[in-house]
This record gives C-alpha cells, sequence and structure tokens, in this order.
C-alpha cells in the first residue's frame, strides 16, 4: 500500500513570495489533513478535509494561507505571501474516516524556509 | 491552549533498559490516545493507540498505560533498542470531535 506523497520535500523562499504543497493521499482515505509543525513544537492542524469538503479550519490563518481538495483525492496548500514565521515543516495527513477510533498517516512533510 | 503535554524534551536510555515516555493531557472529553514515533526527515509513523475504554494496550516491546483519572498515558519500551532513537510524540482525540491534539514531543535516545 502506497504511503502520503508530499512535494517538494524542500523549499527555501523570500518573505512576500507565494509558495504552494502538494498532497496525495492514500487510497481510499476519505480525511485529509495539514499540519504545521514549528521547530521543538508538536504538529498543529491547519485545516481538515473530509472527501472534498472542509471540517475545520479555524487554526488556518485564512489572510495568508488556502487550501483546497479538488475531486476529494490530492490537496494543495498555498502561502501568499510567506512571512519568516511560516518557516516550518508543513505535514499533510490522511485517514480513512474522521477523528476517532482510527489513525492518521503522514507523509514525509515539506521542510519550508522563509528567509 | 495546550491540550496534550509531554513535559520531558529529551530522554537518554542505555540500550536492554526500559524507556519510558509520559505525556499528560487536559481536556477529559479525549477518549482515544495514540503514540507517534518520529525519525529526522520522515513524517510520523504511527505506534501504538489506546482508547479510554482500556487502561492498556500492548505490542510486542511497546506498552502503552492509561490512567483516566490523572490523565495521564505513558509508553514503556522493553527493552530499548537502538533504533528506537526518535522523536516519540503523544496525540489525543475525542470521538465526538473531528482532530488530533500533539503533545511537543520527546526525543529519546537509546546508547548502545
Amino acid at each position: 500500500e502506497a504511503g502520503v506523497a508530499q512535494s517538494p520535500r524542500y523549499k527555501i523562499i523570500e518573505k512576500r513570495q507565494s509558495v504552494a504543497f502538494w498532497c496525495n493521499p492514500i487510497s481510499g482515505h476519505a480525511t485529509l489533513y495539514w499540519y504545521q509543525q514549528i521547530l521543538g513544537q508538536g504538529p498543529k492542524l491547519l485545516i481538515q478535509f473530509q472527501n472534498n469538503g472542509v471540517v475545520d479550519d479555524s487554526q488556518l490563518p485564512k489572510d495568508r494561507f488556502s487550501a483546497e481538495r479538488l475531486k476529494g483525492v490530492d490537496s494543495t496548500l498555498k502561502i501568499q505571501p510567506a512571512k519568516l514565521e511560516d518557516s516550518a515543516v508543513y505535514l499533510c495527513a490522511s485517514s480513512l474516516r474522521l477523528a476517532g477510533y482510527n489513525e492518521q498517516f503522514f507523509g514525509p512533510g515539506t521542510r519550508l524556509t522563509v528567509l | 491552549d495546550q491540550q496534550v503535554k509531554q513535559n520531558s524534551p529529551s530522554l537518554s536510555v542505555q540500550e536492554g533498559r526500559i524507556s519510558i515516555l509520559n505525556c499528560d493531557y487536559t481536556n477529559s472529553m479525549f477518549d482515544y490516545f495514540l503514540w507517534y514515533k518520529k525519525y529526522p526527515a520522515e513524517g510520523p509513523t504511527f505506534l501504538i493507540s489506546i482508547s479510554s475504554i482500556k487502561d492498556k494496550n500492548e505490542d510486542g516491546r511497546f506498552t502503552v498505560f492509561l490512567n483516566k483519572s490523572a490523565k495521564h498515558l505513558s509508553l514503556h519500551i522493553v527493552p530499548s533498542q537502538p533504533g528506537d532513537s526518535a522523536v516519540y510524540f503523544c496525540a489525543a482525540s475525542a470521538t465526538t470531535g473531528n482532530q488530533f491534539y500533539f503533545g511537543t514531543g520527546t526525543s529519546l535516545t537509546v546508547i548502545p
């Protein structure tokens, strides 16, 4: 079974530039999550999709971050414009269904450095 | 508001001994708990879970204990191996809710 795929693995940009990350979840997983993990901290949920609908985006900085999951499969997360404090690892995860008695499977992450 | 806390940022253990990683939570609605293991440059991988109807779950060398009254869970690794060296995150969720809440992680080093 293929795991969660993410690209790119690394990205370096200057502040005020834009960047996009891509995620392909495990086949058949209805729920997809984007997390931000700042160095020394645990992953923080940014947005959660159930199929192609948003379940929770309460912690997404909507003035600069956007995400979509077209057709309920792949997802993209965009930052525009980027700030220095956006430097982090962005993790995508998927699960069969909403949180509950099922675990999330994580991709390798995209390490973003904003200069 | 950190609902899941791992108060030990790091832990060093000799190979063959027991590693005990601790996690505390504040939300009494949490009823499902997981431990993830993370190597550098990789995403977290699921290790073991426990639901609130149990107080212990075992999988090979890994055992998770849950003390609901104390809102505390721990992960025991016996015997510890050098390959266990990684960052361990605990996470919690409520079946009535939608998301998992993660602790800040404990970096385990197993010394050969």
